[in-house]
């Protein structure tokens, strides 16, 4: 069973909007943390915010902020006014319990047209 | 700065080729990680390394074997390279905690013609 997915391989986005990325998850380990990364045309992985398990509130960085719905196991990435610089793929990843190793989605592409 | 440095941005190997892709680290991180991309799968884990000498198979280790002989640098080995082992191939590194995010390289592209 795949323990991260993504469901949107690509979405659009009017520049100054926000968009929603979805992220699902599956585990039944009670201690996870879930990240989210940022890979633009360049290549390079750029972390952008985590979550963990036992949190009480959703993390927030900057414009990035996290919908955490951990009875739904969902923990969606919202963009808030999406810039041109946001265009890149999105990967959603979770590690459990005391392992240290990242398990990765297949991603979702964005665009953010002008 | 944190660095983590691939040794090759590109690389062109034959079929059948013994093939070393390097990564070194200089942040003191325990964990050690090699991953392939590619397009639709995303990251998937080869091998990962939680302390010198010591390795854990990841998701995907077949055809491939890994070697961290200095808590700085693990090396990925493709034996015998084969064509469906063309792909992009990212190593990563980070520390024990649990809330701490990965470092990732500038990644390698490994053609197997």
């Amino acid at each position: 069973a795949q323990k991260i997915t993504q469901t949107q391989p690509g979405m659009f986005v009017q520049e100054k909007e926000a968009v929603t990325l979805d992220c699902t998850y599956d585990t039944s380990d009670p201690s996870y943390g879930l990240f989210w990364y940022k890979q633009p045309s360049s290549g390079e992985m750029i972390f952008l915010i985590y979550q963990g398990s036992y949190d009480q509130q959703n993390a927030t960085e900057g414009r990035y902020s996290l919908n955490f719905q951990k009875a739904r196991k969902s923990a969606n990435l919202v963009i808030s006014a999406s810039q041109l610089g946001d265009s890149a793929m999105y990967f959603c990843a979770m590690r459990e319990g005391g392992d240290n190793k990242l398990i990765f989605g297949a991603g979702t592409r964005l665009a953010v047209h002008p | 700065d944190v660095k983590v440095t691939q040794s090759s941005r590109y690389l062109v190997k034959r079929t059948g080729e013994k093939v070393f892709l390097e990564c070194v680290q200089d942040m003191d991180h325990e964990n050690m990680f090699w991953y392939r991309q590619d397009p639709g799968l995303g990251l998937r884990l080869i091998y990962f390394s939680y302390d010198v000498k010591m390795k854990e198979k990841g998701d995907i280790p077949e055809g491939y074997s890994v070697s961290r002989e200095k808590k700085e640098r693990f090396s990925l080995i493709l034996e015998s390279a084969s064509t469906n082992q063309t792909s992009m191939y990212l190593c990563a590194s980070k520390w024990q905690g649990m809330n701490t995010e990965a470092f990732f390289g500038q990644g390698t592209r490994l053609t197997v013609v």
